[in-house]
């Protein structure tokens, strides 16, 4: 039972590229969500998805698509890639909102 | 929309002294409330939850955290900490039936020898 899994773990990205941080769970949770976390500012939600084919945006949703083809995986897209989104990348499962477990977290770094 | 106030970013203590995290969040609507832990260059793991019931819940490490209705709050306390404890904790509000979480910015707990 492997839980959530990211991948990569790191990764560099150049200013204007784009890339997918991928997020698979195991559990068969319907909730899953993308947060980002930035030093002082805490976990402030992306975009989130309540089931295969449902999407939402969180907090800060500009420059990142979601999709969620699958119960299993929800993959977070950066169409072109910006330093203001140099960051540690956490995905997240649930159900029922009684609690959510978290990924191991993808560090990226856009120069 | 719910908030979430960490009143301290970073609280240093010694060994086996006391500590409290304070943790206040806005809406006083039914309310999830948590507390998850964050190690160095690790993922965030929860450490307490309060659903309903008993407004003091207790964590398997000796944390606990009291749900204050009429102060919107949800410190969280430990009699006596150890070096282990080193880390950051974020306290976190959802709305009772949404899976929304909302953070706030963290306390870096810091335990000195």
């Amino acid at each position: 039972n492997a839980g959530v899994t990211q991948t990569p773990k790191f990764q560099v990205l150049k200013t204007g590229q784009s890339m997918t941080l991928q997020c698979a769970q195991d559990m068969n949770h319907e909730y899953m969500s993308w947060y980002r976390q930035d030093p002082g500012m805490g976990l402030r939600l992306i975009h989130y998805s309540v089931g295969a084919g449902i999407t939402d945006q969180g907090e800060v949703p500009n420059g990142y698509n979601v999709s969620r083809s699958t119960t299993e995986d929800f993959p977070l897209r950066l169409l072109s890639a910006a330093p203001s989104q140099t960051s540690v990348y956490f995905c997240a499962t649930g159900t029922g909102g009684f609690e959510q477990y978290f990924g191991p977290g993808t560090r990226l770094t856009v120069t | 929309a719910q908030s979430v106030t960490q009143l301290d970013s970073q609280v240093p203590v010694f060994e086996e002294a006391p500590v409290e995290l304070r943790c206040n969040y806005s809406s006083s609507v039914s309310v999830y409330l948590f507390w998850y832990v964050q190690y160095p260059n690790q993922g965030l793991q929860l450490l307490l939850k309060y659903l309903s019931g008993s407004t003091l819940v207790e964590s398997i490490n000796g944390f606990e955290a009291e749900f204050n209705k009429s102060q919107t709050s949800f410190h969280l306390r430990k009699p006596s900490v150890h070096i282990s404890d080193t880390a950051e904790y974020f306290c976190a509000v959802s709305d009772r039936g949404s899976e929304k979480l909302v953070f706030g910015k963290g306390t870096k707990l810091t335990v000195n020898p």
